[in-house]
């Protein structure tokens, strides 16, 4: 799985968007970006995933540009209770993988009022 | 819809006792079933994964060990707990279909006295 950096921490003033960025410039053609979020002692939560094309669901949005080889997790209307622990996870399941998901150190976004 | 429940929610145990953590899934068959531990301060970190009933894989060697009785419950156990054994324990399940999100219970934390 193609390794992923992201800024150790961000602010966010509430009722902003706050956009966090990714890089995986290793990604390769069949892997899959994935977001994740983690809110102080409590198991991780998922967010959004995404091939090629930008997605949008209830919680956020997910810009992946046009080489793959970086992205953007944008929650449009920040919330205090969107301060936590940001993970970008890139992977693919290929045939015999169990799934396993490999976290690293993420993004700390602190919603401030 | 699919449910995780993971119990206890926290635990105190003494050096050298025995732990049984126990995750059932609802909603779903033949899910892929993992468990992560979670130390202070530091990333998660994969520690068993199940991709059927009796079928355990480590990725880590420890003082630790899982099993799969039912297609739906996962058991995380040590026969002697060690203090480096305290952190925050995980559960999570996923699909079999590829390139999905997984699912993460709301974590045991434990500390060993």
């Amino acid at each position: 799985d193609a390794k992923t950096t992201q800024p150790t921490s961000m602010d966010c003033a509430e009722g902003r968007a706050a956009n966090l960025p990714c890089n995986h410039s290793t990604i390769s053609g069949n892997e899959y970006v994935y977001w994740y979020r983690q809110i102080h002692s409590q198991g991780p939560q998922y967010i959004i995933h995404g091939l090629k094309n930008n997605e949008t669901n209830e919680m956020a949005s997910l810009i992946i540009t046009e080489d793959r080889k970086s992205s953007t997790l944008i929650l449009p209307h920040a919330t205090l209770r969107d301060t936590a622990v940001y993970y970008c996870i890139v992977r693919v399941d290929r045939e015999g993988s169990q799934g396993n998901l490999i976290f690293g150190k993420g993004t700390k976004l602190s919603v401030k009022p | 819809s699919q449910t995780i429940h993971q119990w206890p929610a926290t635990l105190v145990q003494p050096v050298g006792s025995p732990l049984s953590l126990e995750c059932t899934v609802e909603g779903t068959s033949n899910p892929n079933l993992y468990w992560y531990r979670q130390a202070a301060g530091r990333g998660l970190q994969l520690l068993f994964y199940s991709v059927g009933i009796g079928q355990i894989s480590s990725e880590v060697p420890q003082n630790l060990s899982a099993s799969r009785p039912q297609d739906r419950q996962f058991i995380l156990s040590s026969k002697k707990l060690l203090l480096s054994d305290s952190g925050f324990y995980l559960c999570a399940w996923r699909s079999g279909v590829r390139n999905t999100e997984a699912f993460f219970g709301q974590g045991t934390r434990l500390t060993v006295v």
